[in-house]
């Protein structure tokens, strides 16, 4: 399995405002992903990052908003922009060792 | 787009008894996966099954690939406190040329010592 760490683990951040979530991993890994999980809800994918292209978002995510960045094979980054109160959740990090593995977690609230 | 039914919600049990939990789907999946989250934490990865009919036990837990690939469930043996959180499952399953992760709704479980 892989040990995956996120930073922040909490913040509470302003309307209008944007949050750079970090991972990383403690090992070389291909693909990475970008979850987001409301209060009392299950988990949606945001978008997976593969180190050398582009992030593939899913349908409702768009770059703007959650730009992603993959500069080496350990390590990504998430970023909220313009966050407004619907943004509030748990922002997930997950990897693909042999099998899919998730970080702890970044608990964002916004106000 | 495909979606995982789980079942139950919640669950409220008596430490010592078993516990069972399934997800079922419309869809084919090529492999299932289940998780454990607890409160301020990540899910945990508990058991992967492959293959079709495939039973496979981790401790307490054992868990089942369905024969049709469109459900599987989760047993939890002898239930003890730790056991409390939210298990999800998950299929995984191919959409335009990548491999993506379907999740359940969760299951949350409290064992009353």
């Amino acid at each position: 399995s892989a040990v995956i760490s996120q930073k922040p683990s909490r913040d509470i951040c302003q309307r209008g405002t944007s949050l750079t979530i970090q991972c990383q991993v403690d090992s070389q890994v291909t693909m990475m992903f970008w979850y987001r999980q409301q209060p009392g809800q299950s988990l949606t994918l945001i978008a997976t990052a593969n180190q050398g292209s582009e992030a593939t978002y899913e349908s409702g995510f768009v770059i703007d908003k959650f730009p992603i960045s993959r500069p080496n094979l350990t390590f990504s980054t998430l970023t909220v922009s313009n966050m407004s109160p619907e943004d509030s959740s748990i922002y997930l990090c997950s990897v693909l060792s042999y099998e899919q593995y998730f970080g702890p977690g970044t608990r964002l609230t916004v106000t | 787009g495909q979606q995982l039914n789980q079942s139950p919600q919640s669950m409220f049990i008596q430490e010592g008894e078993d516990v069972s939990m399934n997800c079922t789907s419309s869809s084919i999946f090529n492999t299932w996966l289940w998780y454990k989250q607890d409160p301020g934490e990540g899910p945990v990865l508990l058991i992967a099954l492959y293959k079709a009919g495939e039973l496979t036990s981790n401790g307490r837990l054992t868990a089942q690939f369905g024969i049709t690939r469109k459900d599987s469930f989760l047993n939890i043996s002898a239930s003890i406190p730790s056991d409390v959180g939210i298990y999800f499952c998950a299929g995984r399953t191919t959409q335009g040329g990548s491999e993506k992760l379907v999740f359940g709704k969760g299951t949350k479980l409290t064992v009353n010592p």
